[in-house]
């Protein structure tokens, strides 16, 4: 089946300071992928739609300039949060779309972002 | 907005069914997702609705009814290991849009 490695699976950071989360499809390429995060015993918000060679669609309310989306490649989407806060402390979790399909997407395994 | 809605939490004992409904009110409906999640981890694909009627899959089945706006996920002879939260995912467009998830404890 089509795999979606992500990395890191945890990072702990300080406050002020910038992380970055890998989305790779291993296996499939992916013109799309789909960057979500998930609060304790909550679902999953859609933050973002990264789309490989242009600019990233983001949703109402997902601040574009702290969470920076770089989709450079068809196998490679990345996730920066700037400046990150205590409450940015999330589980974030991707997913890609592989080409040629409009419906099954595939998840990474997560990361898990705690900031200090 | 989108409003999916599934109960939060359901308690079975080992070997039964359990039947997780979601109700659906959408600006758009390209299809049904239903996925497993265990805590920490990555959700799970388990099954995918575009036309009205009964998908089977081993122990999970699922509904769909578009009329209505309603789906249900039926987990037949439980285990231990299916304790774990199951997401309702309307596909809208290309975008999945996500219920909040029921928590399904199973108890020996």
């Amino acid at each position: 089946g089509a795999v979606v490695s992500q990395h890191p699976s945890r990072v702990i950071c300080k406050s002020g300071t910038s992380v970055k989360i890998e989305c790779r499809s291993l296996d499939f390429q992916a013109t799309t992928m789909f960057w979500y995060r998930q609060f304790p015993k909550q679902s999953l918000m859609l933050m973002a739609t990264s789309n490989e060679g242009s600019k990233a669609t983001y949703e109402q309310g997902v601040e574009k300039d702290k969470f920076l989306i770089n989709h450079a490649s068809l196998t490679l989407s990345t996730l920066t949060v700037t400046s990150a806060h205590p409450e940015d402390s999330s589980f974030y979790i991707c997913s890609a779309l592989p080409v040629g399909t409009g419906t099954e997407a595939f998840f990474g395994q997560g990361t898990r972002l705690t900031v200090v | 907005g989108q409003n999916i809605d599934q109960p939060t939490e359901m308690t079975a004992t080992e070997g039964a069914i359990v039947q997780i409904n979601c109700t659906y009110q959408t600006s758009g409906f390209n299809g049904l997702f239903w996925y497993q999640q265990h805590a920490g981890e990555a959700p799970t694909f388990l099954s995918y609705n575009v036309l009205d009627g009964l998908e089977e899959k081993g122990r999970f089945s699922s509904f769909l009814s578009r009329s209505k706006g309603y789906s249900y996920l039926l987990l037949k002879e439980l285990q231990m290991k299916d304790s774990a939260s199951y997401l309702c995912a309307v596909l809208l467009g290309y975008k999945l849009s996500f219920g909040a998830g029921t928590t399904v404890t199973v108890r020996a």
